[in-house]
């Protein structure tokens, strides 16, 4: 089992620019969510799906910030345009039954 | 609504020591998940252990073990025999049941010296 696969790992780029995130889950599982780590304010969740419709978006910080799911494999969060106060690590997780499983997270930088 | 409190921000301790981490939590709920996760400087979040709040028993893998005091709402961790590899972040984590999303504490820094 190839765990949750996130990419890019580290991501750098300019205010304003278009930043995509990518997640691929782990075979089977039928929830999948998006979170935010930062120091200051720790785990956040951001949304999360269930068979690839989403469920609870409310902790999505504005409407620069987009997330989709279009088969149960594959899931994206979009940030468009980004800002230097969304510079923080993105995880994707996964869940079947009652854990969720971490990817390795993306690190956003935006200057 | 549900809160998780980690009251050490930071721990440090020798290799192959005992130590115990400490967590409580707030909710009118009785039935309920506890979950511990590791996050080593390589931020990936690792599951260590899970606790189901209708198991009287406390769950153990390995060198890790829960103490669960339902009543007092403390959900503590226990690593006995502490490896450099421990090192890490580790959050303690609340899910209702048939809900989806975890409550997070804020972590506690665990540093095992040589």
């Amino acid at each position: 089992d190839a765990g949750v696969i996130q990419s890019p790992r580290h991501e750098v780029t300019e205010m304003g620019q278009e930043v995509t995130l990518r997640c691929k889950p782990i075979s089977g599982h039928d929830y999948l969510f998006w979170y935010r780590q930062t120091m200051m304010r720790g785990l956040e969740l951001l949304i999360y799906f269930n068979n690839n419709v989403p469920i609870d978006d409310s902790g999505m910080p504005e409407d620069r910030f987009s997330a989709k799911m279009p088969n149960a494999s594959f899931s994206t969060l979009k940030i468009q345009p980004s800002e230097p106060r969304d510079s923080a690590v993105y995880f994707c997780a996964s869940r079947g039954g009652l854990t969720q499983y971490f990817g390795p997270g993306t690190r956003l930088t935006v200057l | 609504a549900q809160t998780v409190t980690q009251s050490q921000p930071e721990m440090s301790v020798q290799e192959a020591e005992t130590v115990t981490l400490s967590c409580t939590y707030d909710t009118s709920e009785s039935n309920y998940y506890l979950f511990w996760y590791k996050q080593p400087p390589s931020r990936q979040m690792i599951l260590v252990i899970r606790q189901e709040a209708y198991k009287q028993q406390n769950a153990t893998e390995n060198r890790f073990s829960v103490n669960f005091q339902k009543a007092a709402k403390s959900f503590s961790l226990k690593i006995s025999d502490s490896q450099l590899g421990d090192t890490a972040m580790y959050f303690c984590a609340f899910m209702k049941h048939e809900a989806q999303k975890l409550v997070f504490g804020q972590g506690t820094r665990l540093t095992i010296n040589p």
